[in-house]
């Protein structure tokens, strides 16, 4: 069956990075993206960006351009995102999600990680 | 970013009632909307993709309808494992939004 397994829970200070990971199971890891979406709590959803695990390529949405890389391992089936530059608004749990399909832009997310909290605080 | 709103916020509703919920995007999505459940504590899970297709192993009394900014999704007989929040997504345009979420619980 599929999984994504995540990195546990981090605490890091202000200015500081944190490298969270994503663990596939279940299914060919090179064949489907993973995106990253968080949500800070009681908060709605984010969507952070993609990436294809086969090419690398990558595509992050434009408010966290510069302070993000998703990279990926494809010999341990794993993604990583990292998240630099952390000010307090960016305490959230982190999600890697896959995406159903194959077909570039069509982005529906058929099975995510438990989540990762990243607390920031000083 | 295309604006996805979800109406209502919350509500709650008695076991065997119909639950509906809107979700309306700020321009055409065609159809590229997706519903998901997120109970407490966990991830989301995917229920309804491009507007009204039942994903793999989701009770048939989940469905979505809809098409262009207005999309409606339906529980047709509340169950008590259903209370959870449900977020609608758009993947029309890049970003991916969300709706802020409708949370249900049981009267």
């Amino acid at each position: 069956q599929v999984q994504l397994v995540q990195s546990g829970a981090e605490v890091r200070k202000p200015g500081a990075s944190v490298k969270v990971s994503c663990k596939a199971s279940g299914y060919t890891f090179i064949s489907y993206n993973i995106n990253w979406v968080r949500q800070a709590t009681g908060q709605g959803l984010e969507w952070m960006g993609w990436m294809n695990p086969n090419s690398g390529n990558t595509g992050y949405a434009q408010k966290f351009q510069g302070r993000v890389t998703m990279t990926r391992n494809p010999s341990i089936s794993t993604a990583y995102l990292e998240l630099s530059s952390l000010r307090s608004e960016d305490t959230a749990v982190y999600y890697c999600a896959r995406d159903k399909f194959t077909i570039s832009g069509v982005v529906i997310f058929d099975y995510w990680g438990q989540g990762t909290l990243v607390t920031v605080s000083s | 970013d295309i604006q996805m709103t979800q109406s209502p916020s919350s509500l709650s509703a008695s076991v065997g009632d119909r639950v509906t919920i809107t979700c309306q995007a700020n321009q055409d999505i065609t159809n590229y909307l997706n519903w998901y459940q997120q109970k407490p504590g966990k991830a989301p899970k995917l229920l309804i993709y491009d507007a009204s297709n039942l994903e793999t192993g989701v009770p048939s009394r989940f469905s979505g309808s809809g098409s262009g900014t207005d999309f409606s999704f339906t529980i047709s007989s509340l169950q008590p494992e259903d209370v959870a929040t449900y977020f609608c997504q758009q993947y029309d345009t890049l970003p991916p939004t969300f709706g802020p979420g409708t949370k249900v619980d049981i009267k």
